[in-house]
């Protein structure tokens, strides 16, 4: 079956810190990948997505390639802000009728001043 | 747009009591996801509907486990009789009908199994 993998945290890098969170997954087909995050006493929403092999997703200075060939889709971003702590779940969605989401099991990331 | 409603958003009860869910998903939605978020096993899919209809409820732990989709516009995630383990966090998200369209999920409701 589907899988992801994700760098387990908690994750603790100061303001303006250099931030990767790696991703890798197993999906049958091709998937849709996408990046969530989930603040303190929120649902999960959506950072960024990429919906075909090296498309960029990026927002909010957060940045995920689609690397089909290493099925990998790692979060970067290159200074981080305390605003920034939160938890981010890695998730390839199927594509097809049936829009099952792998979720990862989520990395927290704490940022300190 | 009003997102992904879901109610109560924290309900605390004893062990045995019947626990209702409730979910509003976003307007011309037409796939609903109820998941649960627990510290030991992460966010878990327990049951999907597409256009009203269950396709997949293999992640529903228990018989005491049941979820409704009467409308477009509603879905209910019963719990009866409710155990201490059940004690989690329970998510609902509605997609739009296309595989490369993210979920929208509803802030969750906290629920306390004593």
């Amino acid at each position: 079956g589907d899988s992801v993998t994700q760098m387990e945290g908690p994750v603790t890098l100061s303001e303006e810190a250099f931030l990767t969170i790696n991703c890798t997954y197993t999906a049958t087909g091709y998937p849709s990948l996408f990046w969530y995050v989930q603040y303190p006493g929120e649902g999960l929403q959506l950072l960024l997505k990429a919906t075909k092999a090296d498309d960029k997703g990026s927002n909010k200075g957060f940045e995920a390639t689609y690397r089909k060939e290493t099925t990998s889709f790692h979060l970067e971003k290159g200074s981080v802000q305390v605003s920034d702590s939160a938890v981010y779940f890695c998730a390839p969605q199927n594509s097809g009728g049936y829009q099952k989401v792998t979720f990862g099991t989520g990395t927290k990331l704490q940022v300190i001043p | 747009d009003a997102g992904v409603i879901q109610s109560p958003r924290h309900e605390v009860t004893e062990m045995g009591q019947e626990v209702t869910l409730r979910c509003k998903p976003i307007s011309g939605h037409n796939s609903l996801f109820w998941y649960r978020q627990t510290m030991m096993r992460g966010l878990e899919l327990l049951i999907y509907f597409n256009n009203n209809v269950p396709i997949d409820d293999s992640g529903m732990p228990e018989d005491r486990f049941s979820a409704k989709m009467p409308n477009a516009s509603f879905s209910t995630l019963k719990i009866q009789p409710s155990e201490p383990r059940d004690s989690a966090v329970y998510f609902c998200a509605s997609i739009q009908g296309r595989s490369n369209q993210p979920q929208h999920f509803g802030d969750g409701t906290r629920l306390s199994i004593l």
